[in-house]
């Protein structure tokens, strides 16, 4: 069964600093992961997928996530925080052959002036 | 249509009354998915439609949820005899198809809340 592991359901930056939002899977077989980013009273949009070949994968507004096979992880990643980047940040992971997402709690990212 | 729409934006009903939630996914898109957004709870999956076949009721929390898809396309989530642990929004997806990761196009959701 897959599952996914949000740490921080709110994480606090100061603008311009790195953001670092935590993700971690389990799943029997090579997994496909996803960030999705919903902001304030609108929909789920995709941010970034990773599905085979390199490892490191960028992703809209400066986002980027690296699979590590070895620690199980999908870290979200973006070097300078804007004030824009608030947010709710959710990580999914689907089995390859299986059709259902399974989504993490959310981390809701605020960035202080 | 240009995205997923979904109706109603909001719903408020009395404990014990059924209630429909409708998504309309973006034309073409043959896999329609039914999450559940409550507070502080991420995004449950409820049930998922890809073109004919049976869907996987696999995340329903009891048989008082069901969800149909018409001709493929348009889907009803229903829940009967409403309870105030129902209230949450209610996000449909879709996507091309199932069989990768294709990425998944979310509605704006149904905010619904029981009283």
């Amino acid at each position: 069964a897959q599952s996914v592991t949000q740490l921080g359901s709110h994480v606090s930056v100061s603008e311009g600093a790195l953001v670092l939002l935590r993700c971690n899977y389990s799943s029997s077989v090579p997994p496909y992961l996803f960030w999705y980013v919903q902001y304030p009273n609108q929909g789920l949009q995709l941010l970034l997928k990773y599905t085979t070949g390199a490892t490191l994968v960028k992703g809209i507004n400066g986002f980027e996530a690296e699979f590590k096979k070895s620690e199980t992880s999908f870290h979200l990643t973006k070097p300078s925080a804007h004030m824009s980047d608030a947010a709710e940040y959710f990580c999914a992971v689907r089995e390859g052959g299986y059709q259902k997402v399974t989504f993490g709690i959310g981390t809701k990212l605020q960035v202080i002036p | 249509g240009a995205g997923v729409s979904q109706s109603p934006s909001n719903k408020v009903t009395e404990k014990g009354k059924d209630v429909e939630l409708r998504c309309d996914p973006i034309s073409g898109h043959t896999a329609l998915y039914w999450y559940r957004q409550s507070l502080g709870q991420g995004l449950e999956f409820l049930i998922y439609f890809q073109g004919n076949s049976a869907p996987d009721k696999s995340g329903l929390p009891s048989d008082r949820f069901s969800a149909e898809r018409t001709g493929g396309s348009v889907s009803t989530l229903t829940i009967q005899r409403t309870q105030q642990e129902d209230s949450a929004v209610y996000l449909c997806a879709s996507s091309l198809t199932s069989g990768g990761p294709e990425t998944q196009y979310f509605g704006p959701g149904t905010r619904l809340l029981v009283l």
